[in-house]
Formats: structure tokens, C-alpha cells, sequence
């Protein structure tokens, strides 16, 4: 079985822009979360779709943004990059009921 | 809200060594606990998990016990190894929450000398 696979690995954006990151979920998972770490911290929890609906939302503003396709795959989009978006961006799947998420490398994000 | 505490690191041990990472945790209800492992460069990866009181999860040598007395997980190995040189994450999923929802720990930074 494939696992989780994130795109694209590292980019940089300028404040202001608005930038798309890409998941592909692990075989058979249908739920999608996205997480935000920053250096040196913790994930922080952005929000998590189900069956291409959204399933919950953590403390992020609106320009943060998601999509997830029938396929299970997903996207994070970021409208208005503002400096502290600066971090690690991780995509987790899962199986709905298993309470266990698997992760993604990653997207390291560097906004200018 | 739900949140974890991990002892801050970095915990420096030499190869051989016994390791004791300390989590608790606040949370309502009965969540689910988690140790994640984050290598350079890399994603999260599953370490263990316990899912009611008293469990006890293991894995590669390492394991916690589910302690709800003491609302704690804490991670333990006999002895570590180079290899074993990570970051560690304590989590909790709790289903009063979204679906599947994580709440990490801050992490600790584990490095294992030869």
C-alpha cells in the first residue's frame, strides 16, 4: 500500500501570495487532516475533512483553506501569506472509527 | 480546551541508557494517547498508542502505560541507541473533539551519544 505523499516538498512565496499545497492520502483512508508546525513546536491542528466535507476546524483564520476530492486526496490553500505562515505543513489520513493517523513528509513553506 | 505537556529537551543520554520522557495531559472525556516520532527531515511517524486506562503501548522497545489517576503517558526504553535519536511528540485524540483530531505535546528532542 502507498503511503502518504505531500507536494510539493519545500517552496517559497512572498507575502501577500496565495499558495496551494497537494496530499495524496494513504490506500483505503478516508479522512484528511492538515497540521501546522512551526520550528520548534509542536503540530497545531488546521482542519480535517471527511468525505469531502469539512470535519472540524482548529484556531486558524478563514484564508486558510481546503478541498478534498472524491479520490480522498486533499489540498491546503493559503490566501494573503503572511510571515508566520512560515512553517512545516503536514497532511495526516486516516481511516474514520481507527483513531490513527499516518503523516506525510511534509511541505516546508518559507514565506519572504 | 485539551492540551498535553512533554518535558522540554533536549534530553542528551548516552548510548546504553535508560530513557524516561515525561507527558501529561488535560483533557474531558476519554481520549485516545499517542507517541509520535519525528526523524530529521521527515514526517511524523506512529511510535504507540493506548486507547483506555491502563493500556500499556510498545513498540520498538519503547513503551507508555495509559495512567488516567495521573492523567500521564510517559515513554520509556531500557536502553537507546544512536538510531534512536529523534524528536518526540505526545498526543491525544479525544472524541468529544472533530473526528480524529490531534493535540500535540511541544515535543522533545532526544539525542543518543556513542
Amino acid at each position: 500500500e502507498t503511503g502518504v505523499t505531500q507536494s510539493p516538498t519545500h517552496l517559497i512565496k512572498t507575502r501577500g501570495q496565495q499558495v496551494t499545497l497537494r496530499c495524496s492520502s494513504q490506500s483505503g483512508h478516508n479522512t484528511v487532516s492538515w497540521y501546522q508546525q512551526a520550528l520548534g513546536q509542536g503540530p497545531q491542528f488546521i482542519f480535517q475533512y471527511y468525505r469531502e466535507e469539512e470535519n472540524g476546524r482548529g484556531n486558524f483564520p478563514p484564508r486558510f483553506s481546503g478541498l478534498q476530492f472524491p479520490n480522498y486526496s486533499s489540498e491546503l490553500n493559503v490566501n494573503a501569506l503572511e510571515l508566520d505562515d512560515s512553517a512545516l505543513y503536514l497532511c495526516a489520513s486516516s481511516l474514520a472509527g481507527t483513531g490513527v493517523a499516518f503523516f506525510g513528509q511534509g511541505t516546508r513553506l518559507t514565506v519572504v | 480546551g485539551d492540551s498535553v505537556t512533554q518535558m522540554e529537551g533536549p534530553v542528551t543520554l548516552s548510548e546504553e541508557a535508560f530513557l524516561t520522557i515525561n507527558c501529561t495531559y488535560t483533557a474531558t472525556g476519554y481520549p485516545s494517547l499517542f507517541w509520535y516520532v519525528q526523524y530529521p527531515g521527515e514526517g511524523l511517524q506512529l511510535l504507540l498508542k493506548a486507547t483506555k486506562a491502563d493500556d500499556k503501548g510498545s513498540n520498538k522497545g519503547f513503551e507508555a502505560t495509559y495512567r488516567k489517576e495521573t492523567t500521564s503517558f510517559h515513554l520509556e526504553k531500557g536502553s537507546v541507541q544512536v538510531s534512536d535519536s529523534a524528536v518526540y511528540f505526545c498526543a491525544l485524540s479525544n472524541r468529544n473533539n472533530a473526528g480524529n483530531m490531534l493535540t500535540f505535546g511541544g515535543g522533545t528532542r532526544l539525542m543518543v551519544k556513542p
